[in-house]
């Protein structure tokens, strides 16, 4: 079973500073996920990411396979990205559901 | 192209009573997730399903939830005798080539 462990749990910044959120999992995956959940619960998927680096706006996700390792920056953050940011990793074999990290509570003060 | 579709978007229920939840996957997918974010707690897989099929069912608990998507219309999770441990927020995903998509999500609320 793969474990999935995100860093920082909490995160308060101030509008425009640079963010840096952190997952680490357990066991060799196929894909991992990066979700945005919004204060009213909604979930939207950010990227999927198998290898390297993908860029959205000011959103950037990177993935080290080898390290088991993944971060999702944002530049010139804005109080609108206060949300909790959730990664996910299908393991692959048997349900290719996903296996969710707890969240970093994220807020972005003006 | 209207995206994952749930209903309702918050449900009460008493103790006892049933709780059907729906899902319509993007269109032109064919498979379906089931997750449960309980309260204060992660998100959780419940139960995978294609058309007509359940996949893997290893999330879901052993008694009073079921979960079907069958060939025509929404998938339904179903939820008998409901409890107060039962009320969360049941999202449902639905992918192709492995990128899901999230519908907002039904909030079950039992009183």
């Amino acid at each position: 079973k793969n474990e999935v462990e995100q860093s920082p749990q909490n995160l308060t910044a101030q509008e425009g500073e640079f963010i840096t959120i952190n997952c680490s999992y357990s066991v060799g995956i196929s894909a991992l996920h990066w979700l945005q959940q919004h204060p009213g619960g909604g979930i939207v998927s950010l990227f999927m990411l198998s290898s390297g680096k993908k860029k959205h706006g000011r959103l950037i996700a990177t993935i080290n396979i080898q390290e088991k390792h993944s971060s999702l920056h944002i530049t010139a953050s804005h109080p609108r990205d206060s949300a909790v940011y959730i990664c996910a990793v299908v393991s692959g074999g048997g349900a290719d559901g996903l296996t969710f990290g707890k969240g970093t509570h994220l807020i972005i003060q003006p | 192209n209207a995206g994952v579709m749930q209903n309702p978007r918050h449900l009460v229920r008493r103790r006892g009573q049933e709780a059907r939840l729906r899902c319509s996957p993007m269109k032109g997918h064919s498979h379906v997730y089931w997750y449960r974010q309980l309260p204060e707690e992660g998100l959780k897989f419940m139960v995978y399903l294609q058309k007509e099929n359940i996949i893997d069912e290893s999330g879901m608990p052993k008694e009073r939830f079921s979960a079907e998507f069958p060939k025509e219309g929404p998938s339904i999770l179903r939820i008998q005798q409901v409890v107060r441990g039962d009320s969360a927020a049941y999202f449902c995903a639905s992918s192709s080539d492995r990128a899901n998509t999230f519908g907002s999500g039904t909030r079950l609320t039992v009183v």
